[in-house]
This record gives structure tokens, C-alpha cells and sequence, in this order.
């Protein structure tokens, strides 16, 4: 069965501080990992994408890190702000194809405390 | 323009009711998706057009009929639907034919089934 498991389910961080949000696949054949970000009353939003040909992909304080051995990975939101405060999902697919259909995880909710 | 917009934002509708909910891009998008998402859960995906075709249906009621007029717009026909329908109806779009390209949300439909 496909599935990602995500935790934590919600994270509470202070401003400034590190956010740390992780993903458990079991499908070997996907190899599209991104993660999106969602507020309330809106869509969700692709905030970062890696694939497996590398470990770490950095974009500004958004990080994803890569454990292709154990199926892992990770988002990383340095020096957090309280508008970071939204609800991000990881997903799973295949790169390629006409379709794309995407495994969500379950979702962690992320408060930044000012 | 990279939008994926929603019509109506809102909506609620009786059990016996029949309704639509549309979705368009000017993105020259050729795969389009709708995803229903309850609270706090993950967007879970119904039904994906590629080329205007319907490609995946993930064994969605028949009360739910999809349909693809053009390679811009999307409509979702509603019909004798139930309360456990109530929830935010997302639709996407993507780049068809090609590898990775990131799957753009709309707002979403909020729908309230009495």
C-alpha cells in the first residue's frame, strides 16, 4: 500500500527558531518529493521539490534533506517567522509521466510563536 | 498568468439539488486534477484529465461527474450529493507530457451539503 507518514502533526516553534517536519515513504519507484504549504481558506502552494539524486536542496530558509536509504526526508524552516504558521504537507510521485498523481502525507500543522 | 482559479468560492446545496463547481487556467496546462480535502486533512485526489481526457478516476461516487470542455476549463457536476460530501474541492493544474513540473492549486470551492 502507498503511503507517507508525517509527523509531528503539529509543531509549536518561537520566532527565530528551527521548524523540523518529516516524511516516511515505501514506494522505492517514486522519486518526486516536494513539500507544500497551505493557509487557511487558500490551496496549497509548492514550497520546495527535491529528487533523489541528491541529499539536500536549500532554497532561501526552506531545506529539504534526502535519506534515500531510509526513505526519509525532511523539511527544515531556519529561523522561522510567524508568518511560516500554516499547515505543510510532504507528498510522493513519479517524476515523469503525463499525470503526476501525488501521495500526501497527513499534514503538520506549525505555529511560530512571535 | 499562473493562476488556477474557482468558481463559486462558496457553496451550499440540498441533497437533491444539482450544482457545478468550475475551474479554469490560462497556463497551457494539459493535466488537470480535482482533489477533495476535510479539515485537516491531506487534499485526496478524484479525478486527473490529461489532454482532456479523463486518465484516473480514484473510484469516486457516481454522484460526482468530472468533465474537461476545453484544455482550460474544468467542471465538477454535483448531483443528489450527501453531508459527508461538505468539504473544500481543489482543483490543479500541470504541465502535461513532461517530467516533474509542479502541480499549481486554485483557492478551492468550500461546499456544505444540508
Amino acid at each position: 500500500q502507498q503511503q507517507v507518514k508525517q509527523s509531528p502533526q503539529s509543531l509549536i516553534v518561537q520566532k527565530g527558531g528551527i521548524s523540523i517536519i518529516n516524511c516516511a515513504y515505501e514506494n522505492t519507484a517514486f522519486d518526486y518529493f516536494p513539500w507544500y504549504q497551505q493557509f487557511p481558506g487558500k490551496g496549497p502552494a509548492l514550497l520546495i521539490a527535491i529528487r533523489p539524486d541528491v541529499s539536500e536542496k536549500k532554497e532561501g530558509r526552506f531545506t529539504i534533506s534526502f535519506n534515500k536509504s531510509a526513505k526519509q526526508f525532511s523539511l527544515h524552516i531556519m529561523d522561522s517567522q510567524p508568518g511560516d504558521s500554516a499547515t505543510y504537507f510532504c507528498a510522493t510521485g513519479a517524476y515523469g509521466g503525463a499525470t503526476n498523481k501525488l501521495i500526501f502525507g497527513t499534514g503538520t500543522l506549525l505555529a511560530v510563536q512571535p | 498568468d499562473t493562476e488556477v482559479t474557482q468558481t463559486p468560492k462558496h457553496l451550499v446545496m440540498g441533497m437533491t439539488n444539482k450544482k457545478s463547481l468550475k475551474c479554469e487556467q490560462h497556463m497551457g496546462h494539459r493535466a488537470m486534477y480535482w482533489y477533495k480535502q476535510k479539515a485537516k486533512k491531506p487534499p485526496e485526489l478524484m479525478f486527473v484529465y490529461s489532454y482532456e481526457k479523463l486518465s484516473i478516476n480514484e473510484s469516486v461516487p457516481s454522484r460526482f461527474s468530472p468533465e474537461c470542455p476545453n484544455s482550460s476549463l474544468l467542471n465538477l457536476h454535483l448531483h443528489a450529493l450527501q453531508p459527508e460530501d461538505s468539504a473544500l474541492y481543489l482543483c490543479a493544474s500541470r504541465k502535461a507530457g513532461g517530467p516533474g513540473h509542479e502541480q499549481f492549486f486554485g483557492p478551492g470551492t468550500r461546499l456544505t451539503v444540508l
